[in-house]
């Protein structure tokens, strides 16, 4: 089936020590996102990839980064975490002005 | 601004009983529109969409929605919830032109009493 997966499931890391999250998809779309979410709270876009271009969001702190090398594959960088990037990263892909399918996201616990 | 509310932070439904989530939408022009799912630990699962057509408009899982524009709303009904409806679901909108954010809703938790 195509699909949009997250490894890992779960990343333990600790304060200031880098992080990478990884997303792959399937269904070939051009479009890439990242989303924090927060216990209780809906997602919160990060950035995106639209083709190999970037996009960020003007809220989202210098610490996150993203790549993305090729279609399928999109990484989410943390380059010094702090507590409160504690969260669920969810990986979502799309046509342009089209659905957004997510992956199971990926829970970081930072120590 | 374009905004979407959900109304209810918590609903509680017995088993068995029918289910109607609230929307609302604040756009310019009639966004596209969605309902997604979440169980505690996951992802988002689509649920439904709307782009144009019929108002009511069918999803998985028994699920289906109708388009009011007239009350800018997008609800989510369901005639009879099962104990595995329990969730968060979330109400989003798109802009229908060019590459447009996806806009959550709050999000409503569902719990299911026996």
């Amino acid at each position: 089936d195509a699909m949009v997966i997250q490894n890992p499931r779960y990343q333990v890391t600790q304060f200031g020590k880098p992080v990478t999250l990884s997303c792959s998809q399937t269904l070939n779309h051009n479009v890439m996102y990242w989303y924090q979410q927060k216990s209780s709270q809906a997602p919160k876009l990060l950035f995106h990839y639209y083709d190999k271009d970037f996009n960020n969001e003007a809220d989202t702190p210098d610490n996150f980064q993203s790549r993305r090398p090729n279609t399928s594959f999109c990484f989410l960088d943390i380059r010094s975490p702090g507590l409160g990037d504690a969260a669920m990263y969810l990986c979502a892909t799309s046509r342009v002005a089209d659905t957004q399918y997510f992956g199971p996201g990926t829970r970081l616990t930072v120590l | 601004a374009q905004s979407v509310t959900q109304p209810d932070i918590h609903i509680t439904v017995s088993e068995g009983a029918s289910l109607e989530l609230r929307c609302n939408y604040s756009y310019g022009a009639t966004p596209y529109l969605f309902w997604y799912v979440q169980s505690p630990g996951q992802g988002l699962q689509l649920l439904l969409k709307y782009f144009s057509g019929d108002t009511l408009v069918q999803g998985i899982k028994g699920f289906e929605a109708e388009f009011k524009r007239s009350q800018s709303s997008f609800n989510l009904r369901k005639p009879s919830v099962h104990w595995s409806d329990a969730a968060e679901y979330f109400c989003a909108a798109q802009g229908n032109t060019g590459f447009q954010k996806l806009v959550f809703g709050t999000g409503t938790r569902l719990l299911v009493s026996p």
